[in-house]
Protein backbone atom coordinates (compact mmCIF):
# COMPACT_ATOMS: atom_id res chain seq x y z
CA UNK A 1 0.00 0.00 0.00
CA UNK A 2 1.17 3.42 -1.04
CA UNK A 3 1.90 6.08 2.07
CA UNK A 4 -0.34 8.50 -0.08
CA UNK A 5 -3.15 7.74 -2.26
CA UNK A 6 -4.92 9.57 -5.33
CA UNK A 7 -7.40 8.70 -7.81
CA UNK A 8 -5.51 9.03 -11.07
CA UNK A 9 -8.96 10.27 -12.99
CA UNK A 10 -9.32 11.01 -15.75
CA UNK A 11 -11.31 13.86 -14.08
CA UNK A 12 -13.54 15.44 -17.09
CA UNK A 13 -15.87 18.50 -16.21
CA UNK A 14 -17.65 21.65 -18.19
CA UNK A 15 -15.93 25.05 -17.85
CA UNK A 16 -17.54 26.57 -14.54
CA UNK A 17 -17.78 23.65 -12.38
CA UNK A 18 -16.76 23.26 -8.68
CA UNK A 19 -13.96 20.49 -8.83
CA UNK A 20 -12.77 18.55 -5.85
CA UNK A 21 -9.54 16.38 -5.92
CA UNK A 22 -9.03 14.29 -2.70
CA UNK A 23 -5.48 12.41 -1.39
CA UNK A 24 -5.47 10.20 1.65
CA UNK A 25 -2.33 8.90 3.34
CA UNK A 26 -1.80 6.57 6.11
CA UNK A 27 1.69 7.95 7.60
CA UNK A 28 0.35 10.13 10.79
CA UNK A 29 3.98 11.74 11.02
CA UNK A 30 3.03 13.67 8.16
CA UNK A 31 2.36 17.54 8.77
CA UNK A 32 2.80 19.80 6.11
CA UNK A 33 0.48 19.01 2.83
CA UNK A 34 0.50 20.58 -0.62
CA UNK A 35 -1.07 20.67 -3.78
CA UNK A 36 0.81 20.49 -7.15
CA UNK A 37 -0.08 21.64 -10.34
CA UNK A 38 1.62 19.86 -13.03
CA UNK A 39 1.07 21.03 -17.09
CA UNK A 40 1.84 18.31 -19.68
CA UNK A 41 5.67 18.27 -20.00
CA UNK A 42 6.62 20.70 -17.47
CA UNK A 43 8.04 20.47 -13.90
CA UNK A 44 5.20 20.49 -11.00
CA UNK A 45 4.28 24.22 -9.67
CA UNK A 46 3.04 24.98 -6.17
CA UNK A 47 -0.52 25.64 -5.64
CA UNK A 48 -0.80 25.82 -1.97
CA UNK A 49 0.32 24.59 1.16
CA UNK A 50 -1.53 23.89 4.71
CA UNK A 51 -0.16 22.80 7.96
CA UNK A 52 -2.94 21.64 10.08
CA UNK A 53 -6.48 20.79 9.89
CA UNK A 54 -9.06 23.16 8.29
CA UNK A 55 -9.40 24.78 5.22
CA UNK A 56 -7.21 27.37 3.30
CA UNK A 57 -8.35 29.94 0.24
CA UNK A 58 -6.47 31.53 -1.99
CA UNK A 59 -8.26 33.00 -4.87
CA UNK A 60 -10.69 29.90 -6.68
CA UNK A 61 -8.83 27.58 -4.37
CA UNK A 62 -9.27 26.07 -1.17
CA UNK A 63 -7.34 23.54 0.22
CA UNK A 64 -8.87 21.27 3.13
CA UNK A 65 -6.90 19.08 5.74
CA UNK A 66 -8.50 16.42 7.76
CA UNK A 67 -5.73 15.02 9.63
CA UNK A 68 -8.01 13.07 11.94
CA UNK A 69 -9.44 10.95 8.66
CA UNK A 70 -5.92 11.32 7.01
CA UNK A 71 -7.86 12.99 4.17
CA UNK A 72 -6.84 16.16 2.38
CA UNK A 73 -9.17 18.45 -0.44
CA UNK A 74 -8.39 20.51 -3.12
CA UNK A 75 -11.34 21.84 -4.11
CA UNK A 76 -11.76 24.92 -7.45
CA UNK A 77 -14.45 27.42 -8.17
CA UNK A 78 -15.53 28.04 -11.41
CA UNK A 79 -13.41 25.82 -13.41
CA UNK A 80 -11.40 27.20 -16.19
CA UNK A 81 -10.16 25.69 -19.29
CA UNK A 82 -6.62 26.79 -18.46
CA UNK A 83 -7.05 24.58 -15.07
CA UNK A 84 -6.45 21.41 -17.19
CA UNK A 85 -3.09 19.96 -15.61
CA UNK A 86 -2.49 17.39 -13.69
CA UNK A 87 -3.18 17.82 -10.00
CA UNK A 88 -0.40 16.25 -7.37
CA UNK A 89 -1.08 16.26 -3.41
CA UNK A 90 2.91 16.14 -1.68
CA UNK A 91 3.30 15.55 1.80
CA UNK A 92 6.31 15.75 4.26
CA UNK A 93 6.88 13.60 6.89
CA UNK A 94 9.35 16.28 8.87
CA UNK A 95 11.57 14.04 10.63
CA UNK A 96 15.15 15.52 9.84
CA UNK A 97 14.39 15.61 6.07
CA UNK A 98 12.36 18.01 2.96
CA UNK A 99 11.74 15.32 0.98
CA UNK A 100 7.98 15.56 -0.39
CA UNK A 101 5.82 12.14 -1.06
CA UNK A 102 3.66 12.40 -4.12
CA UNK A 103 0.41 10.97 -4.99
CA UNK A 104 -0.01 9.54 -8.19
CA UNK A 105 -1.62 13.01 -9.58
CA UNK A 106 -5.18 13.27 -11.00
CA UNK A 107 -5.71 14.38 -14.07
CA UNK A 108 -8.67 17.03 -14.89
CA UNK A 109 -9.57 18.09 -18.21
CA UNK A 110 -11.86 21.57 -18.34
CA UNK A 111 -14.08 21.71 -21.44
CA UNK A 112 -15.17 25.09 -22.28
CA UNK B 1 14.88 35.88 -12.59
CA UNK B 2 15.80 32.06 -14.37
CA UNK B 3 14.32 28.97 -13.11
CA UNK B 4 15.42 25.73 -12.28
CA UNK B 5 17.28 24.57 -15.34
CA UNK B 6 17.54 21.32 -16.58
CA UNK B 7 20.06 19.33 -19.30
CA UNK B 8 19.43 17.51 -21.25
CA UNK B 9 15.91 17.89 -21.69
CA UNK B 10 15.63 14.48 -23.24
CA UNK B 11 18.26 11.62 -23.57
CA UNK B 12 18.31 8.10 -25.31
CA UNK B 13 20.65 5.73 -24.80
CA UNK B 14 21.10 2.33 -24.91
CA UNK B 15 21.22 -0.67 -21.92
CA UNK B 16 24.40 -0.66 -20.05
CA UNK B 17 25.62 2.67 -20.93
CA UNK B 18 26.60 5.58 -18.50
CA UNK B 19 24.46 8.93 -18.42
CA UNK B 20 24.61 12.29 -16.37
CA UNK B 21 22.04 14.37 -15.72
CA UNK B 22 22.62 17.97 -15.07
CA UNK B 23 20.77 20.65 -12.99
CA UNK B 24 21.39 24.22 -12.23
CA UNK B 25 19.25 25.77 -9.16
CA UNK B 26 17.84 28.76 -8.78
CA UNK B 27 20.59 31.20 -8.08
CA UNK B 28 21.41 31.24 -4.03
CA UNK B 29 19.10 28.01 -3.70
CA UNK B 30 20.71 26.05 -0.36
CA UNK B 31 18.57 23.07 -1.11
CA UNK B 32 18.46 20.91 -4.31
CA UNK B 33 16.39 17.57 -4.76
CA UNK B 34 15.97 15.05 -7.22
CA UNK B 35 12.93 13.14 -8.18
CA UNK B 36 12.17 10.58 -10.69
CA UNK B 37 8.56 10.12 -12.57
CA UNK B 38 7.46 7.68 -14.10
CA UNK B 39 4.20 7.60 -16.80
CA UNK B 40 1.44 8.52 -14.83
CA UNK B 41 2.89 8.39 -11.51
CA UNK B 42 4.05 11.52 -9.04
CA UNK B 43 7.63 12.52 -8.40
CA UNK B 44 9.41 10.04 -6.28
CA UNK B 45 12.14 10.86 -4.18
CA UNK B 46 15.35 10.13 -4.87
CA UNK B 47 17.86 12.09 -2.97
CA UNK B 48 18.13 15.98 -1.27
CA UNK B 49 21.29 18.39 -1.09
CA UNK B 50 21.53 20.61 1.55
CA UNK B 51 24.71 22.67 0.12
CA UNK B 52 27.48 20.35 -0.97
CA UNK B 53 26.15 17.52 1.01
CA UNK B 54 23.21 14.74 0.65
CA UNK B 55 21.29 15.53 3.69
CA UNK B 56 19.10 12.17 2.74
CA UNK B 57 19.59 10.13 0.08
CA UNK B 58 17.22 6.96 0.85
CA UNK B 59 15.31 7.31 -2.32
CA UNK B 60 18.20 6.41 -4.66
CA UNK B 61 17.15 2.85 -5.72
CA UNK B 62 20.60 1.29 -6.12
CA UNK B 63 24.05 2.01 -6.27
CA UNK B 64 24.02 2.69 -10.04
CA UNK B 65 22.61 5.89 -9.00
CA UNK B 66 24.70 8.74 -7.13
CA UNK B 67 24.58 12.45 -7.33
CA UNK B 68 26.99 15.43 -6.41
CA UNK B 69 27.12 18.92 -5.75
CA UNK B 70 30.65 19.72 -5.10
CA UNK B 71 29.88 23.64 -5.29
CA UNK B 72 26.61 23.36 -3.46
CA UNK B 73 25.30 25.33 -7.16
CA UNK B 74 25.28 22.73 -9.92
CA UNK B 75 24.28 18.97 -9.42
CA UNK B 76 24.76 16.10 -11.36
CA UNK B 77 22.77 12.86 -11.06
CA UNK B 78 25.25 9.74 -12.71
CA UNK B 79 23.32 6.53 -13.56
CA UNK B 80 25.51 3.40 -14.24
CA UNK B 81 24.83 0.49 -16.32
CA UNK B 82 21.43 2.07 -17.46
CA UNK B 83 18.32 -0.45 -17.54
CA UNK B 84 15.05 -0.37 -19.33
CA UNK B 85 13.68 0.45 -16.05
CA UNK B 86 15.28 3.56 -15.43
CA UNK B 87 13.18 5.04 -18.38
CA UNK B 88 11.11 7.97 -16.43
CA UNK B 89 11.37 11.63 -16.44
CA UNK B 90 13.91 12.75 -13.82
CA UNK B 91 13.21 16.07 -11.81
CA UNK B 92 15.13 18.00 -10.21
CA UNK B 93 14.00 21.12 -7.84
CA UNK B 94 15.75 23.69 -5.24
CA UNK B 95 14.44 25.71 -2.06
CA UNK B 96 16.20 28.93 -0.94
CA UNK B 97 17.10 27.19 2.82
CA UNK B 98 15.91 23.52 3.07
CA UNK B 99 16.75 22.41 6.81
CA UNK B 100 13.97 22.20 7.96
CA UNK B 101 12.08 25.27 7.22
CA UNK B 102 8.75 24.76 5.36
CA UNK B 103 9.01 26.43 1.65
CA UNK B 104 8.42 26.21 -1.60
CA UNK B 105 10.27 23.40 -4.06
CA UNK B 106 10.70 25.09 -7.42
CA UNK B 107 10.76 22.47 -9.96
CA UNK B 108 12.69 22.22 -13.24
CA UNK B 109 10.97 20.64 -16.50
CA UNK B 110 12.84 17.53 -16.25
CA UNK B 111 15.05 15.32 -18.61
CA UNK B 112 13.39 12.49 -20.34
CA UNK B 113 15.50 9.57 -20.00
CA UNK B 114 14.57 6.82 -22.36
CA UNK B 115 16.84 2.99 -22.62
CA UNK B 116 16.49 1.37 -25.51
Amino acid sequence: QKEVEQDPGPLSVPEGAIVSLNCTYSNSAFQYFMWYRQYSRKGPELLMYTYSSGNKEDGRFTAQVDKSSKYISLFIRDSQPSDSATYLCAMNPRENTDKLIFGTGTRLQVFP
Amino acid sequence: GAGVSQTPSNKVTEKGKYVELRCDPISGHTALYWYRQSLGQGPEFLIYFQGTGAADDSGLPNDRFFAVRPEGSVSTLKIQRTERGDSAVYLCASSLLGGGNVETQYFGPGTRLLVL
